[in-house]
Order: structure tokens, then sequence, then C-alpha cells
């Protein structure tokens, strides 16, 4: 079946202008969880979802960025007054259920969205 | 605050050669790990999961084992070849953090023909 998918997959913006990244996690999943990453590093845990509500947003850097997930599919981030230091790939993945332990814990990653702030 | 850390961070192995990629973690009440695969400009893949009750997993050539006293898991791969070459994660999530997993910074392999 279809995976995760983002959009859009690159995305250029200027300093101080407002951004939604978009995910599509893989249907049926209930959690849902976005992840940065810097070039070199590993990824880095922003917000994750269980259904409609953010379960943890402990990650998010500041009041700037912000999720959503009305009706517990579809994912939106988005990032106000961006900074240079935004720059970076955007990744969401999803997961069956993240409180099972069985590989229905396992969270499949889509291709990301690579967001540049001039 | 856990931390995990994976070493080298880059390899470069001929075709052919068994390799092991090392993660080590900070704190041991992990609920799992997992090992994931980057290709360069894509997301990632999981190749295997070992639950906090396990002590290795195996997919074809690949075998993982996790040792949660001392904080360490190793991924070994058999037999490499050039299709191997990407970025190799390691991620645990810890047990009363909800279902978040922290990254290490990765390994580099290069398999040369």
């Amino acid at each position: 079946g279809a995976g995760v998918s983002q959009t859009p997959s690159n995305k250029v913006t200027e300093k101080g202008k407002y951004v939604e990244l978009r995910c599509d996690p893989i249907s049926g999943h209930t959690a849902l969880y976005w992840y940065r990453q810097s070039l070199g590093q590993g990824p880095e845990f922003l917000i994750y979802f269980q259904g409609t509500g953010a379960a943890d947003d402990s990650g998010l850097p500041n009041d700037r960025f912000f999720a959503v997930r009305p009706e517990g599919s579809v994912s939106t981030l988005k990032i106000q007054r961006t900074e240079r230091g935004d720059s970076a790939v955007y990744l969401c993945a999803s997961s069956l259920n993240w409180f099972r332990a069985s590989s229905e814990d396992t969270q499949y990653f889509g291709p990301g969205t690579r967001l540049t702030v001039l | 605050k856990q931390e995990v850390t994976q070493i080298p961070a880059a390899l470069s192995v001929p075709e052919g050669e068994n390799l092991v990629l090392n993660c080590s973690f900070t704190d041991s009440a992990i609920y799992n790990l997992q090992w994931f695969r980057q290709d360069p400009g894509k997301g990632l893949t999981s190749l295997l999961l070992i639950q906090s009750s396990q002590r290795e997993q195996t997919s074809g050539r690949l075998n993982a084992s996790l040792d949660k006293s001392s904080g360490r898991s190793t991924l070994y791969i058999a037999a490499s070849q050039p299709g191997d070459s990407a970025t190799y994660l390691c991620a645990v999530r810890l047990g009363n953090q909800g279902g978040k997993l922290i990254f290490g910074q990765g390994t580099e392999l290069s398999v040369k023909p």
C-alpha cells in the first residue's frame, strides 16, 4: 500500500515568511511524528500525535512552530517568521500504535520536506 | 537525558567484507531500539526493531544485537554489497516518553566494488 507522503518535497522561502509542511500518514496509523534533520545529523524529535491530540510537543524549539492533526489523519507543521536556522529536512513518520510492544510500534518515514530559508 | 552515539561516523570497506556498526546509549531504560537505513535525499527505512526483552533480531544478511545493561547495540552486515552503501541510524525509544525516538548521528557506509 501507499507509504507516508510529504508535500512539498522542497520549499524555499525568505526569512520572516510563514510556511506549512504537510504529511499524509499510512492509512489506519493512529500515531504520527514530526522530526527535523540537519545536515550530517540524526533526526531530532519535534512532536507526536496520538489520534488528533498532540501527545508530546516537547521537541518544538519555540512558539514559532506549531502542528495540527484535526481529523486524526493528515498533519500540518506550521512555522511562523522563518529564520535561516530553520533550514533542515523535516521528516514525518507514522506507526500503527505507539503503546503496543510489537512490530506495530515500527515507525515508517516519509521522504521529507527540504526547507531552505534564505 | 538520553544520548545516543554511533561509531564510526563513516566507514569504507571493499565488497564482500563482513562489518559491524556500533550504537551506544546512556539510559538503559529503553522500550526498544530500531536500526534504520537512509539513502541520500531520501527518508528512513526501518531495518530491524529489537524490543527491550529481546537480545537480537535477524533479517537476511543483517543481524542486530542489544545489550541493555551495557547500553550497546550492534548491527552486523554480512557479505557487504555496493547496494548497502547508505547512512545507518540507530534510535531508541524510552519507556516513559511515549513513542518518540532519539537518534544517533548515523554511520555513513560506503562499500566499494
